[in-house]
Parts: structure tokens; sequence; C-alpha cells
């Protein structure tokens, strides 16, 4: 079965440090993955995609993710935190002939401290 | 301009009423979603329309009932609300069908009491 496993419903980080953000996916064929956020009150917005073209992917507002086949991973990064990232942060699947049914992981909260 | 918009934003309601959603979006896109938002933050997909036809139905309850007059709009009815109804409920567009990159709207809070 296709699902997507976000490790950690909650990541606390201090302005400034590393944020990483896990995303594991299981499937028995080749996936797109997407990072979506969503700000308190609000829709969610695509921070970045991997559509099996290069396997690091950049995003916007300094965000990256690298794709690792091997590890049937999809981890999220930004090397220094902003109080502005805080927000919930949602990893997501999609396959060929699927459409835009994506399955979303838990979601992981983000905390910036000052 | 919003891209995706959804009116109203919040609703509050009573069991058993009847209530809709309306959802437009002025990208140009062929495809429409609805996804629902559960109390723990999970999403998941409702129904998905391409160019006015329905694509997918994840099997939701036949009180839930869609329609896309035009391929910029899609509605969302829901009769006899039940207090499990209570959600936030997310319109989203993509270009076409195969493109799962999606817009989303800010989303429609409905409490059933």
């Amino acid at each position: 079965a296709q699902s997507v496993t976000q490790l950690g419903s909650h990541v606390s980080v201090s302005e400034g440090a590393l944020v990483l953000l896990r995303c594991n996916y299981s499937s028995s064929v080749p996936p797109y993955l997407f990072w979506y956020v969503q700000y308190p009150n609000q829709g969610l917005q695509l921070l970045l995609k991997y559509t099996s073209a290069a396997t690091l992917v950049k995003g916007i507002n300094g965000f990256e993710a690298e794709f690792k086949k091997s590890e049937t991973s999809f981890h999220l990064t930004k090397p220094s935190a902003h109080m502005s990232d805080a927000a919930e942060y949602f990893c997501a699947v999609s396959f060929d002939n699927q459409g835009g049914k994506l399955i979303f992981g838990q979601g992981t909260e983000l905390s910036v401290k000052p | 301009d919003t891209a995706v918009s959804q009116t109203p934003k919040y609703l509050v309601t009573q069991m058993g009423n009847d209530k809709s959603i309306k959802c437009e979006q002025n990208l140009g896109h062929d495809t429409m979603y609805w996804y629902k938002q559960d109390s723990k933050k999970f999403l998941k997909i409702m129904f998905s329309y391409n160019n006015k036809e329905l694509i997918i139905n994840e099997t939701v309850p036949n009180r839930f009932s869609p329609k896309s007059p035009d391929k910029a709009h899609l509605n969302l009815h829901i009769n006899s609300l039940e207090l499990g109804d209570s959600a936030v409920y997310f319109c989203a567009s993509s270009l076409t069908w195969g493109k799962a990159e999606l817009f989303f709207g800010e989303g429609s809070r409905l409490t059933v009491l």
C-alpha cells in the first residue's frame, strides 16, 4: 500500500539552527514527492517537488530536500531557521495515472524559538 | 487577486442541516479538487474533477455532492450534516489531470453542533 510517514509530529529548533523534517514513503512504483507548508489559518503552499529529475531539489524560502531511493526518504532541510518558518509542514506523494491525488503524511509542526 | 478562493471561510451549523461551500479558481486550470482536513490536521482527497467531469470519488458518503458548473468552479454541497463532518475543507486546482502540483484555497472551516 502507498503511504507517507513523517517522523515527529512536532519539531522545535532555535532561530539560526538547522531545520530537518523527516519524510519516508512506501511504494512499489516510482513516486512524485512534494513538501507543502501550511501557515496558521491558511491553505497549503507548495515548497518544493521531486519529479524524477535531480535528486536534490531546491524550493522556496531556502528549503531543500533530497530524494534517496534506497532509503525511501525525502527529508526537508533548511540551514538556518527563521521565526517566520514556524508552520505545519506536510510531505505528500503522488503517482502516474493518479493525477492530483496526493497522499499526505500526518504533518510536522515546526516551532522556532528566539 | 486570489488564485483559488473559497466561500464561506467559516460555517457553524446544527446537525441535520444542509450547507454548501463554493470554490473558484482564476488560474485557467483544468482540474479541481476537494480535500478534507480533520481535527488532527490529516488531509485526505474527497473528489477530483477534470474539465467538469468527475474523476475521483474517494468513498465519500453520498451526503456529499460536488458540482462543477464549469472548469473554473467546483462547489460542495453537504446534506444532513453530522458531527463528524466538522473539518476544514480545502479546494485546490492543478494545471491538468496529470499534474500533481496543487494550488490550494484558504479553506472553509465547518463546525457542526
